[in-house]
C-alpha cells in the first residue's frame, strides 16, 4: 500500500531556531500534502493543503510566514517553522493524496514529528 | 477547523465488552474515515463509508452513517487491551477534498 515516510520523527530545537519537516511518498505520487498539528489530546487541526508545485492554502489562524510548506516535487513536501517558540511545541503530521490513493483505503499519513522548542 | 463532535470524549471498558464511538459533523461530505491513534504515534486508517453508504464491516468493526442526522458510529466488538488508543472519526466535503477530524474518543480497554 501507499507509505508515506516522514523525519524526523522527534526533534528538539531552541527558541528562535528554525526547524524542517519532510514527507516523503514512497511508492506513489503525492500530489496534494496536507499538514496537521496536534496538541496533547487534542484532535488533529489542519494547517495547510499543497498542491505539488503550487503555493500552500492555509486555514484561517495559520501563519504563512511561520509555516513555510514546500511541494517542489511529487514525492517530498517539507514544513519548516521558522524562529520557533516554545507554543509551536506539538505533534505535526502530513498526509497525502495522489493518484492511485484515497477510495476505501483514506488517505496516508505520515508517522508524525514530535516537536520540542526549549 | 474541526468538523464534528465525538462522543463520548473517554471511554473505559472491560475486554471483551463492546465499545461504541458516536460522530456528528456538520456540512455535506463526500466520505467519512475513522483512524485510531495509539499514544504520540501516526494515524492508522480503519475503514472508509461513502454518503451513499449506511453501514460497512471490517473485521471487528461495524460502522454506520446516517446522513440525514449527520452521523456516523464506531463499533468495536470483543474488545481487546490492545484496542487501547484514540479513535477520530474524519469527514471529506462535497466541495474539496480536505480531511477534516472529529475531537476523537479516547478508549481505554482494561484486560
Amino acid at each position: 500500500g501507499a507509505v508515506v515516510s516522514q523525519h524526523p520523527s522527534r526533534v528538539i530545537c531552541k527558541s528562535g531556531t528554525s526547524v524542517k519537516i519532510e514527507c516523503r511518498s514512497l511508492d506513489f505520487q503525492a500530489t496534494t500534502m496536507f499538514w496537521y498539528r496536534q496538541f496533547p489530546k487534542q484532535s488533529l487541526m489542519l494547517m495547510a493543503t499543497s498542491n505539488e508545485g503550487s503555493k500552500a492554502t492555509y486555514e484561517q489562524g495559520v501563519e504563512k510566514d511561520k509555516f513555510l510548506i514546500n511541494h517542489a516535487s511529487l514525492t517530498l513536501s517539507t514544513l519548516t517553522v521558522t524562529s520557533a517558540h516554545p507554543e509551536d511545541s506539538s505533534f505535526y503530521i502530513c498526509s497525502a493524496r495522489g493518484r492511485g490513493t484515497g477510495g476505501d483505503y483514506g488517505y496516508t499519513f505520515g508517522s508524525g514529528t514530535r516537536l520540542t522548542v526549549v | 477547523s474541526q468538523q464534528g463532535e465525538e462522543d463520548p470524549q473517554a471511554l473505559s471498558i472491560q475486554e471483551g465488552e463492546n465499545a461504541t464511538m458516536n460522530c456528528s459533523y456538520k456540512t455535506s461530505i463526500n466520505n467519512l474515515q475513522w483512524y485510531r491513534q495509539n499514544s504520540g504515534r501516526g494515524l492508522v486508517h480503519l475503514i472508509l463509508i461513502r454518503s451513499n453508504e449506511r453501514e460497512k464491516h471490517s473485521g471487528r468493526l461495524r460502522v454506520t452513517l446516517d446522513t440525514s442526522k449527520k452521523s456516523s458510529s464506531l463499533l468495536i466488538t470483543a474488545s481487546r487491551a490492545a484496542d487501547t488508543a484514540s479513535y477520530f472519526c474524519a469527514t471529506v466535503d462535497t466541495g474539496g477534498f480536505k480531511t477534516i477530524f472529529g475531537a476523537g474518543t479516547r478508549l481505554f480497554v482494561k484486560a
